[in-house]
């Protein structure tokens, strides 16, 4: 059974990055077929992707955040992360990584607990 | 630019059937997946592929995705279904990214 779980700061100042990393057990994050992802819900809202990293270092992010996001993967310790540059309010949110599936429409069927990240002074 | 449309909220009494529908251009097309997430959880996916489900997942939960429409039907509805229910596709169009619907929350009265 595959599990993630997120870890990083949860409070981050205004106009800094918020750093979180994903670490998965249970399966392997070098395994073909996967799109490791970064998804976040701002509190009583929906969800939003953010963007993934496959193939060890292709990424894809969501359009309006593509300036200030960078995932990276570190196979050797099983764990991808998220930097978001230039956090803003707007930016606080539960954060959670997750497993995408190739060839389903991009299903997720692997999730972490979620991280609450605030951004405030 | 494409998006995913579903009902605010949903009531269905025990034991009933609850539907959920989620609407985009010509989602027929696409693959429609639906996660399920209570109160103060991560979500959980309960269909893929339009029509299928992860293994773990009752059979009372179903899904079909056709023109402009996808909709998930939860048959025999429990009180442990209630939860927010949200679908998801990928937008193929020049955005090139994942859609979330906005969710609909079921309550079984």
């Amino acid at each position: 059974q595959v599990q993630l779980q997120e870890s990083g700061p949860g409070l981050v100042k205004p106009s800094q990055t918020l750093s979180l990393t994903c670490t998965v057990s249970g399966g392997s994050i070098s395994s073909g077929g996967y799109f490791w992802s970064w998804i976040r819900q701002h509190p009583g809202k929906g969800l939003e992707w953010i963007g993934y990293i496959y193939n060890g270092g292709t990424t894809h992010f969501h359009p309006s955040l593509r300036s200030r996001i960078i995932i990276s993967v570190d196979t050797s310790k099983t764990q991808f992360s998220l930097n978001l540059g230039s956090v803003t309010a707007a930016d606080t949110a539960v954060y959670y990584c997750a497993r995408g599936v190739a060839g389903t429409g991009d299903s997720f069927d692997f999730w972490g607990q979620g991280t609450l990240v605030t951004v405030s002074s | 630019s494409f998006e995913l449309t579903q009902p605010p909220s949903v009531s269905v009494s025990p034991g009933q059937t609850a539907s959920i529908t989620c609407s985009g251009e010509k989602l027929g097309d696409k693959y429609v997946s639906w996660y399920q997430q209570k109160s103060g959880q991560s979500p959980v996916l309960v269909i893929y592929q339009d029509t299928k489900r992860p293994s773990g997942i009752p059979e009372r939960f179903l899904g079909s995705n056709s023109g402009n429409t996808a909709t998930l039907t939860i048959g025999g509805t429990q009180a442990m279904d209630e939860a927010d229910y949200y679908c998801q596709a990928w937008d193929s169009t020049a955005a090139s990214r994942v859609v979330f619907g906005g969710g609909t929350k079921l309550t079984v009265l």
